[in-house]
């Protein structure tokens, strides 16, 4: 099976743009979660989709959204960029029943840099 | 609630000496453990992890860890170490999906390994 897929793998904007990453999951997989990893916060739980419906939200402004597709596709946006928001975005991928056992399973990140 | 600790942010080893990574957790349910390893300009991959059932766990690339409900800890080992185990190693707690769904990480290991 094919892994996590994340796109653009890099992205280089200015203070006030809005930027769009996307994630393609593990086929068979229904839930992709998105995590912010910086050298200050480490990782950072932002939301989790399941079935095109957000089911769970980590603690952050409301700049940062998202929304997942019927074919399990997920996509964060990120508006009015702060010069904060420079990070590793991660995107992870699980069948994503209620069990909390679940493996996430992680792609390569695509890593944002905001000037 | 859940949250984990790595005690060490780095931690430096001779090529071929044992490696050991500490990891304790709180829990109030439960817990379901992992580790995964961070090479530079990846993402996150599995190591192992900790459900239920047998106790010591072993993983990927000759990683085991020994889940100690008694200590709160789930360490991380390597019996010997080779020069491409250097990397950043996170331990993490599974929240279950209705109550935040989610893996809340430590901050981190760094793994140097010296020749």
């Amino acid at each position: 099976k094919a892994g996590v897929t994340q796109t653009p793998r890099y992205l280089i904007k200015t203070r006030g743009q809005q930027v769009t990453l996307s994630c393609s999951p593990i086929s068979g997989h229904r839930s992709v979660s998105w995590y912010q990893q910086t050298p200050g916060q480490g990782l950072q739980f932002l939301f989790e989709y399941f079935s095109e419906t957000q089911r769970n939200k980590g603690n952050f402004p409301g700049r940062f959204s998202g929304r997942q597709f019927s074919n399990s596709r997920s996509e964060m946006n990120v508006s009015t960029l702060e010069l904060g928001d420079s990070a590793l975005y991660l995107c992870a991928s699980s069948p994503g029943g209620a069990a909390s056992t679940d493996t996430q399973y992680f792609g390569p990140g695509t890593r944002l840099t905001v000037l | 609630a859940q949250s984990v600790t790595q005690l060490g942010s780095h931690v430096s080893v001779s090529e071929g000496a044992l490696v050991l990574l500490r990891c304790n957790y709180s829990s109030s349910v439960p817990p379901y453990l992992f580790w995964y390893v961070q090479y530079p300009n990846q993402g996150l991959q599995l190591l192992l992890k900790y459900t239920t059932g047998a106790t010591l766990v072993k993983g990927i690339n000759g990683f085991e860890a020994e889940f100690k409900k008694s200590e709160t800890s789930f360490h991380l080992t390597k019996p010997s170490a080779h020069m491409s185990d250097a990397a950043e190693y996170f331990c993490a707690v599974s929240v279950p999906y209705n109550q935040g769904g989610k893996l809340i990480f430590g901050q981190g290991t760094e793994l140097s390994v010296k020749p």
